[in-house]
């Protein structure tokens, strides 16, 4: 079974930039979260969608960070414009409700955005 | 608010020898999972365990095994006879019983090095 598939895995853009990031979950996963992981820190939520549904986006700055879920499988996030302290990787989990499985995240290998 | 906290920023031991990475965390809700990642230098999180509240009783999994004590709030992680591909970041999470459980807290991580 295929596992969480985020790209690109490495991006470097200029400040000011527009970026976006893709993520694939696992199949059959209903939940999907978006994180953020500064260097040296824990990955922090910063959205979460429940099929295509954002049930909790209260972490996205909304003024920049925009995310959308179309058809409650693929999502992209997106960064517009980006400012240098958005350099950190951006992880994408997927999860499904399942007996026995509820709630274990399953994350990608995430993007690493460095904005110059 | 949910708190976890992981002290030890780096650990450094040599091959074969057992290695404990301490988790301590801080909720108020009596119903909750507690989590643990494995984070290689490719950027996956890749979850090892989960535990809820209710069940304190040590796992074992191969060279893995985990101490759950509500007491001390600690969920610490004890890797045997370590070696060179157990070197990662290792991190401890708290589910949010407010989120369905679907909210993770993370700590800082662990990184371990595991040398020749």
């Amino acid at each position: 079974e295929a596992g969480v598939v985020q790209s690109p895995r490495y991006k470097i853009i200029e400040k000011k930039q527009p970026v976006a990031f893709w993520c694939n979950p696992i199949s059959g996963h209903n939940t999907l979260y978006w994180y953020l992981q500064n260097l040296g820190q824990g990955p922090e939520l910063l959205i979460r969608y429940e099929n295509e549904e954002a049930v909790d986006d209260s972490q996205l700055p909304k003024d920049r960070f925009s995310a959308e879920r179309l058809k409650g499988v693929d999502s992209t996030l997106k960064i517009q414009p980006a400012e240098l302290g958005d350099s950190a990787v951006y992880l994408c989990a997927s999860s499904s409700r399942l007996a026995g499985a509820e709630d274990i995240q399953y994350f990608g290998a995430g993007t690493r955005l460095s904005v110059l | 608010a949910q708190k976890v906290t992981q002290a030890q920023t780096e650990i450094s031991v040599v091959e074969k020898e057992d290695v404990t990475l301490d988790c301590v965390y801080e909720t108020r809700d009596t119903t909750y999972y507690l989590f643990w990642y494995k984070q290689p230098p490719s950027g996956e999180l890749v979850f090892l365990i989960r535990r809820n509240s209710f069940d304190e009783q040590n796992e074992i999994s191969g060279r893995y095994s985990w101490n759950f004590q509500k007491s001390t709030s600690s969920f610490n992680f004890t890797i045997t006879a370590s070696q060179v591909v157990d070197s990662a970041v290792y991190f401890c999470a708290l589910s949010d019983p407010n989120t369905g459980f679907q909210k993770l807290v993370f700590g800082t991580g662990t990184r371990l090095l595991v040398s020749p």
